[in-house]
């Protein structure tokens, strides 16, 4: 139950676009399009930005994107906005029916 | 709308054993798998365990394995986390999410804090 791994920051200014990656092994990213991306303000719960690798839930901004290759899968920011400062966590499926979560990414917006 | 909210959270000595509940509602909480996710202080989240809907399969995270016990309660829509034998390495905010497919977690809880200290 290796953690997926992530950068642990990225950084970009308003109205630019930043990818965050998000790396595992084929037993988990790259064996499935079970791939979900969570915002996490400070003090707060976690919230689903994406899941199935490229689908939005209901209410997220479209600026929020997914994708996959291999074993890697990326959430794209585009427009990014002063609110988009936050943690942000993928999570995949495993092999092993359990899902296992990437280390986390700091987005700072300069 | 869905509702999460944890409870049981507390002061522990080490070795000693907790009880945490989540109360579900707004949803058909049998139709759903649940997961439970914890938070170190200042630390990232880490996945804990899995119960499928109907509570016939549960798993853990290696960490807690034979230590914690997933259980739910579909006729009073409550999701319970038996944890035993609890050290340091335990303390942290616990989170009740809602799991469809139990590939993703869409509704979160606020969570619970436990402190194990001696």
């Amino acid at each position: 139950q290796s953690a997926l791994t992530q950068p642990a920051s990225v950084s970009g200014s308003p109205g630019q676009s930043i990818t965050i990656s998000c790396t595992g092994t084929s037993s988990d990213v790259g064996g499935y399009n079970y791939v979900s991306w969570y915002q996490q303000h400070p003090g707060k719960a976690p919230k689903l930005m994406i899941y199935d690798v490229s689908n939005r839930p209901s209410g997220v901004s479209n600026r929020f994107s997914g994708s996959k290759s291999g074993n890697t899968a990326s959430l794209t920011i585009s427009g990014l906005q002063t609110e988009d400062e936050a943690d942000y966590y993928c999570i995949s499926y495993t092999s092993s029916r359990t899902v296992v979560f990437g280390g986390g990414t700091k987005l700072t917006v300069l | 709308q869905v509702q999460l909210v944890e409870s049981g959270g507390g002061v522990v000595r080490p070795g000693t054993s907790l009880t945490l509940s989540c109360a579900a509602s707004g949803f058909t909480f049998s139709s759903y798998g649940m997961h439970w996710v914890r938070q170190a202080p200042g630390k990232g989240l880490e996945w804990v365990a899995l119960i499928w809907s109907d509570g016939s399969n549960q798993y853990y995270a290696d960490s807690v394995k034979g230590r914690f016990t997933l259980s739910r309660d579909n006729s009073k829509n409550t999701l319970y986390l038996q944890m035993n034998s609890l050290g340091a390495e335990d303390t942290a905010l616990y989170y009740c999410a809602r799991g469809p497919g139990s590939r993703y977690l869409d509704f979160w809880g606020q969570g619970t804090l436990v402190t194990v200290s001696s």
